[in-house]
C-alpha cells in the first residue's frame, strides 16, 4: 500500500503559486520523498526529490517539515502545461528496503489550472 | 538525448493470445522497471531488472514475465490475455538501481477483446 496521503484534487489559477500536501506520518529515517507526475496521455516525470532539508530545482520546490511526517511541493507559478496528477512517493534510496525500482504510486493530487 | 522507447505504442489482442512489449532504456541505464496502469488500480509495480537479473518482482501472476538483454533492453510478456489486462504498460529506466530519479516511456496500450 501506499505510504502517502494525497488530496484526490486541487484547483489554481494560472501563473499563482501552487501548494500540493502530502502526509506521509510513518515515514522511515532512510526514506526519500519523491514526486512524479504524469501529464495526460503520458508517462509519469520526475519532479523532485529530498530527505530533509528543503530543496530546489527548475521545476519546482519541495518543502519537508521539520519532522518529516509531511511535506509540500510548490510550483512557484503555474502554468496550464502544470495540470497533471502529482504522485507523491516515499522511497529507500539508501537500499536497506530493497529494490528501488520499485515506486509505490497512490492515487495522487489531480491538479487543473484555469487559464 | 533520446528516452525510453516503447513499442508497440497500441496494441489490440484477444482473449488466450499473448503479447510481448518492449523498452529500449535510456543510453547508459542499466535498470529498467515495468508498470502497469489501469484506472481502477493506478500504477502498479510489475518486475525490476537490472543487469539482466530480475531484481524485484510485484503481486502479479505467473502469466506476466519479463526479461532484460545484455544491452539492457527489456521486454515483458503476458500470456493467456485476460479482459483485466487491458491497461497501459509503462517501462521506466534509471542509470542506478539504488538512487536517483526513474525515466519513464509513453507506454504500451493494450486492449484485449
Amino acid at each position: 500500500d501506499a505510504k502517502t496521503t494525497q488530496p484526490n484534487s486541487m484547483e489554481s489559477n494560472e501563473e499563482e503559486p501552487v501548494h500540493l500536501p502530502c502526509n506521509h506520518s510513518t515515514i522511515s529515517g532512510t526514506d526519500y520523498i519523491h514526486w512524479y507526475r504524469q501529464l495526460p496521455s503520458q508517462g509519469p516525470e520526475y519532479v523532485i526529490h529530498g530527505l530533509t532539508s528543503n530543496v530546489n530545482n527548475r521545476m519546482a520546490s519541495l518543502a519537508i517539515a521539520e519532522d518529516r511526517k509531511s511535506s509540500t511541493l510548490i510550483l512557484h507559478r503555474a502554468t496550464l502545461r502544470d495540470a497533471a496528477v502529482y504522485y507523491c512517493i516515499l522511497r529507500d534510496d539508501w537500499g536497506y528496503g530493497g529494490s528501488q525500482g520499485n515506486l509505490i504510486f497512490g492515487k495522487g493530487t489531480k491538479l487543473s489550472v484555469k487559464p | 538525448k533520446a528516452g525510453v522507447t516503447q513499442t508497440p505504442r497500441y496494441l489490440i489482442k484477444t482473449r488466450g493470445q499473448q503479447v510481448t512489449l518492449s523498452c529500449s532504456p535510456i543510453s547508459g541505464h542499466r535498470s529498467v522497471s515495468w508498470y502497469q496502469q489501469t484506472p481502477g488500480q493506478g500504477l502498479q509495480f510489475l518486475f525490476e531488472y537490472f543487469s539482466e537479473t530480475q531484481r524485484n518482482k510485484g503481486n502479479f501472476p505467473g502469466r506476466f514475465s519479463g526479461r532484460q538483454f545484455s544491452n539492457s533492453r527489456s521486454e515483458m510478456n503476458v500470456s493467456t490475455l485476460e479482459l483485466g489486462d487491458s491497461a497501459l504498460y509503462l517501462c521506466a529506466s534509471s542509470r542506478d538501481p539504488n538512487t536517483g530519479e526513474l525515466f519513464f516511456g509513453e507506454g504500451s496500450r493494450l486492449t484485449v477483446l
